[in-house]
C-alpha cells in the first residue's frame, strides 16, 4: 500500500515570494504522482503530474515539481506567488496496476499575504 | 482531459432523508470514482463505479448507505441514504481510465449539510 505525507498543514507566504510545498510518499512499487489544487468552494483541479521521464515537471499557473526517487519526494514549487494562488494543495499517488486508485495527502493550505 | 458536472452543487437536508447526487462527464470514460471530503479533511474514496458491473466499495463504506448506479459510460449517481449530521461533507466524483493518461479528473463537488 502507498501513503502520502504532506509535512505542512498551512503555509503563509508573502505575495511575490517563492514557495515550496512538501510531499513525501511511501510505496513498494513504481508510482505516479500528482498535485491537485482546490480553490475555496470548488472541486479539485490537476496542477501537474509525474508518470515517467523527466523528473522536473511543469504544470499550470507557473507551478513545477521535482520527482526525487531516492528521497521519495515530490515537492511543489513556484518562484513567485500571487494572491490568486491562495488555495489548498493536495499531493496524491497512484501506481501502475492499481486500477487508478489514488491516495491523497492531508492537504496544505497556502495563504498568500498581500 | 474531461469536463465533469455534478448536480446538485449544494443542498441542505434533514436527517433521515436521502439525497441522490448526479455526475455527468462530457466523454465516455471507463472508470468513475466517488469521494467524500469531510470538513477540513482530505479526500476519502467511497467506491469505484464501472459500467456494467457492481460498484466496488472501500473499507468502511457499504452499498446500503451509499448505493451507486452507473447506467452508461458518461453518467453515475451516488445516493446518501438515511442521512445524519455526520454525513455533512463535500462529495466529489472523478473519472479515469483508458484515454485519460493514468490521471483522475474531478467534478466541482456537491456540498451537503445535514441538519
Amino acid at each position: 500500500a502507498q501513503s502520502v505525507t504532506q509535512l505542512d498543514s498551512q503555509v503563509p507566504v508573502f505575495e511575490e515570494a517563492p514557495v515550496e510545498l512538501r510531499c513525501n510518499y511511501s510505496s513498494s512499487v513504481s508510482v505516479y504522482l500528482f498535485w491537485y489544487v482546490q480553490y475555496p468552494n470548488q472541486g479539485l483541479q490537476l496542477l501537474l503530474k509525474y508518470l515517467s521521464g523527466s523528473t522536473l515537471v511543469k504544470g499550470i499557473n507557473g507551478f513545477e515539481a521535482e520527482f526525487n526517487k531516492s528521497q521519495t519526494s515530490f515537492h511543489l514549487r513556484k518562484p513567485s506567488v500571487h494572491i490568486s494562488d491562495t488555495a489548498e494543495y493536495f499531493c496524491a499517488v497512484s501506481y501502475l496496476g492499481g486500477y487508478q486508485k489514488v491516495t491523497f495527502g492531508i492537504g496544505t493550505k497556502l495563504q498568500v499575504i498581500p | 482531459s474531461a469536463v465533469i458536472s455534478q448536480k446538485p452543487s449544494r443542498d441542505i437536508c434533514q436527517r433521515g432523508t436521502s439525497l441522490t447526487i448526479q455526475c455527468q462527464v462530457d466523454s465516455q470514460v471507463t472508470m468513475m470514482f466517488w469521494y467524500r471530503q469531510q470538513p477540513g479533511q482530505s479526500l476519502t474514496l467511497i467506491a469505484t463505479a464501472n459500467q456494467g458491473s457492481e460498484a466496488t466499495y472501500e473499507s468502511g463504506f457499504v452499498i446500503d448507505k451509499f448505493p451507486i448506479s452507473r447506467p452508461n459510460l458518461t453518467f453515475s449517481t451516488l445516493t446518501v441514504s438515511n442521512m445524519s449530521p455526520e454525513d455533512s461533507s463535500i462529495y466529489l466524483c472523478s473519472v479515469g481510465g483508458q484515454g485519460l493518461g493514468e490521471t483522475q479528473y474531478f467534478g466541482p463537488g456537491t456540498r451537503l449539510l445535514v441538519l
